[in-house]
């Protein structure tokens, strides 16, 4: 079946620092990547997404690039923010099961920014 | 164009209680999906539903069950509540122009059960 597995939290950084999140996958098919961020109290949100190996997501100065060979989509900012404090959540749809686009979700990675 | 909304915000029932959560797709939405967010976990898929049919049910109890109504809004039951019931219990909706994949999530129904 599929699977999300993400780096375990939390990451404790201080503002401006570089950011990384991992994250791999197992799929059966070829599916697309996501990564969703959830602030305190509220639901998930889209953060950026990649349908096809090699393609690269990016918004809000996230990014994050599809490799097939390694089976990851691993989360970067080049300088994070006090406000970027959040739970960073690693996501699959796989088309293959069944034509259902039923999403996968790796656990939550909780990123905590210091002034 | 709103986002996708969900009623109550919050939900207190006792165990053996049944609670009905309500959610609104995103203008244009075809299909919902529901799920259950426990505390310091992902989400867990509960539910899809696309033009009214069931497209996919995770691994819930038959307690759980849900409809999906002719203008796309959609209900999620819960009957005979337990104590483990108590979650974040999230809807998302997505569209084909979008990718069927990507989710558009609701702000979540906070059910406490005691």
């Amino acid at each position: 079946g599929n699977s999300v597995t993400q780096m375990e939290g939390p990451v404790t950084l201080s503002e401006e620092a570089f950011l990384t999140i991992n994250c791999t996958y197992t799929a059966t098919g070829y599916p697309s990547l996501f990564w969703y961020v959830q602030y305190p109290g509220e639901g998930l949100q889209l953060l950026l997404k990649a349908t096809k190996a090699d393609d690269k997501g990016s918004n809000k100065g996230f990014e994050a690039t599809y490799r097939k060979e390694t089976t990851s989509f691993h989360l970067e900012k080049g300088s994070v923010q006090v406000s970027d404090s959040a739970v960073y959540f690693c996501a699959l749809s796989d088309p293959s099961s069944g034509g259902s686009y039923i999403p996968t979700f790796g656990r939550g990675t909780s990123l905590i920014v210091h002034p | 164009d709103a986002g996708v909304t969900q009623s109550p915000t919050h939900l207190i029932k006792t165990r053996g209680q049944q609670v009905t959560l309500r959610c609104s797709p995103i203008s244009g939405h075809k299909s919902v999906s529901w799920y259950q967010q426990v505390l310091g976990q992902g989400p867990q898929f509960i539910f899809q539903y696309y033009e009214k049919e069931e497209r996919g049910r995770g691994n819930f109890p038959d307690r759980f069950s849900a409809r999906q109504f002719p203008n796309y809004s959609s209900e999620l039951n819960v009957n005979a509540l337990l104590l483990g019931d108590s979650a974040l219990y999230l809807c998302a909706s997505s569209s084909e122009d979008r990718g069927w994949g990507t989710q558009y999530f609701g702000p979540g129904t906070r059910l406490l059960v005691l």
